[in-house]
């Protein structure tokens, strides 16, 4: 299947660090995204980046995808308390499937 | 727009008793998924419609569950008998078309169900 796998499992930093959590997948895709969700909601979408693309940036995220590694990356720098959630990658496909994600907690 | 409705958002029921989870799909959406979370599985896709027709049910844990959408506004996710290992919580997402194709997939807030 297209389900990404995301590592670590949980991640816990102070307020202002960088968080880099990590996504890898097994088929080729066309594209993947990442995806936050805070507790007691649905995942809401954070990014997308193509395959013909090393690295994209939104606002303080940062994400690269290697395709020759099948894998990418979200940093988030400067981290806020806000920020705590879980994080999934769902790698291009027809269907949308997840992985466990990863858990960020960022302490204040 | 207001998103990706689900109903309900709680529903506690007894063990043995039919579950009926509702989601209307963001208009002009042509892909609706049903997902089932828990700590023990994570984000789970049970099924997975196109145009309303069920393309892959794969994901569906066995016949105690059954899913339709009779139309492109509206779907149900039927559990019957439910048991208490059916606890979770169930989103429906809707999309204008696949991942792979660079479309975006949007969330309902889910629905909390515990079976005693």
């Amino acid at each position: 299947s297209q389900q990404g796998e995301e590592d670590p499992q949980a991640l816990s930093i102070q307020e202002g660090e960088n968080a880099t959590m990590n996504c890898s997948y097994k088929t080729s895709i066309n594209n993947l995204q990442w995806y936050r969700q805070n507790s007691g909601r649905g995942l809401v979408h954070l990014i997308l980046i193509r395959s013909n693309e090393r690295e994209k940036h939104s606002g303080r995220l940062r994400v690269t995808l290697d395709t020759s590694k099948k894998s990418s990356s979200l940093l988030i720098t400067a981290s806020r308390a806000a920020d705590t959630a879980s994080y999934f990658c769902a790698p291009g496909g027809n269907q949308f499937y997840f992985g466990t994600g990863t858990s960020l907690t960022v302490i204040p | 727009d207001a998103g990706v409705i689900q109903s309900p958002r709680h529903e506690v029921t007894e063990m043995g008793q039919e579950v009926t989870l509702r989601c209307k799909p963001i208009s002009g959406h042509n892909s609706l998924f049903w997902y089932r979370q828990t700590m023990m599985r994570g984000l789970e896709l049970l099924i997975y419609f196109n145009n309303n027709v069920p393309i892959d049910d794969s994901g569906m844990p066995e016949d105690r569950f059954s899913a339709k959408m009779p139309n492109a506004s509206f779907s149900t996710l039927k559990i019957q008998p439910s048991e208490p290992r059916d606890s979770a919580v169930y989103f429906c997402a809707s999309s204008s078309g696949t991942g792979g194709g660079g479309n975006t997939i949007y969330f309902g807030e889910g629905s909390w169900l515990t079976v005693v």
